[in-house]
């Protein structure tokens, strides 16, 4: 069974702080996708990277993919209380199918 | 633009009821899935169809069914529900397979007691 393995499971911080959600796996991704969940709600894609070594941007959201494509992270800068949700990473092992992370819960305080 | 549309939005049965949770998008998706969200396992694929017609199995597709009535509808059947059912079932669709961006509905949040 592959694995997708997500830290830290839970985020507790100050509005105006930094942050890190790391994704990891043994094997290799041929792409992978970050999503947010919201309470009651199903998840939204926020980015997919598929080079390794890639950097995308979304506002104060950065996502990275390792160099080797087992790993990927997700940087927010000055989190805001927007920003809580449910943080999902979801890889694709060259299979149509994804395999999802277990989650990074974040909540941010005003 | 309604994008995936699921219902009902809540549901709870007793072990052994059966129920069909119902899934429809209008986005001309050829691809739609089933998952089910647990604490702590994220979500995990149940039943999937790549196109109108073809249906295949997931991860987790014991206790389930699963009809592709149309490109636009895809449904979900529990014949007889067991309390390891009680989940947040979710649909979604994409264009292509899931490797590009999968639109999801709200949920049906599932207790079997």
């Amino acid at each position: 069974t592959q694995l997708l393995e997500q830290s830290p499971q839970f985020l507790s911080i100050q509005e105006g702080e930094n942050l890190t959600v790391y994704c990891n796996s043994s094997s290799v991704f041929s792409s992978l996708q970050w999503y947010r969940q919201e309470p009651g709600e199903g998840p939204v894609l926020l980015v997919t990277v598929v080079t390794g070594g890639e950097v995308k941007k979304l506002k104060r959201l950065t996502f990275q993919f390792g160099d080797a494509r087992k790993d990927s992270s997700l940087h927010i800068t000055a989190a805001q209380p927007g920003d809580t949700g449910l943080y999902l990473c979801a890889g694709s092992y060259n299979t149509d199918k994804l395999i999802f992370g277990t989650g990074t819960r974040l909540q941010v305080f005003p | 633009n309604a994008g995936v549309t699921q219902t009902p939005k809540f549901q709870v049965l007793k072990t052994g009821q059966s129920m069909t949770l119902q899934c429809a998008q209008d986005m001309n998706h050829n691809s739609m899935y089933w998952y089910r969200q647990d604490p702590g396992m994220g979500l995990r694929l149940i039943y999937y169809s790549a196109s109108e017609g073809t249906t295949d199995k997931g991860e987790v597709p014991n206790g389930y069914n699963v009809s592709r009535l149309n490109k636009r509808e895809f449904s979900l059947r529990l014949e007889s529900a067991a309390p390891s059912q009680t989940s947040v079932y979710f649909c979604a669709s994409s264009f292509g397979d899931s490797r590009e961006k999968l639109f999801f509905g709200s949920g049906t949040q599932l207790s079997v007691l």
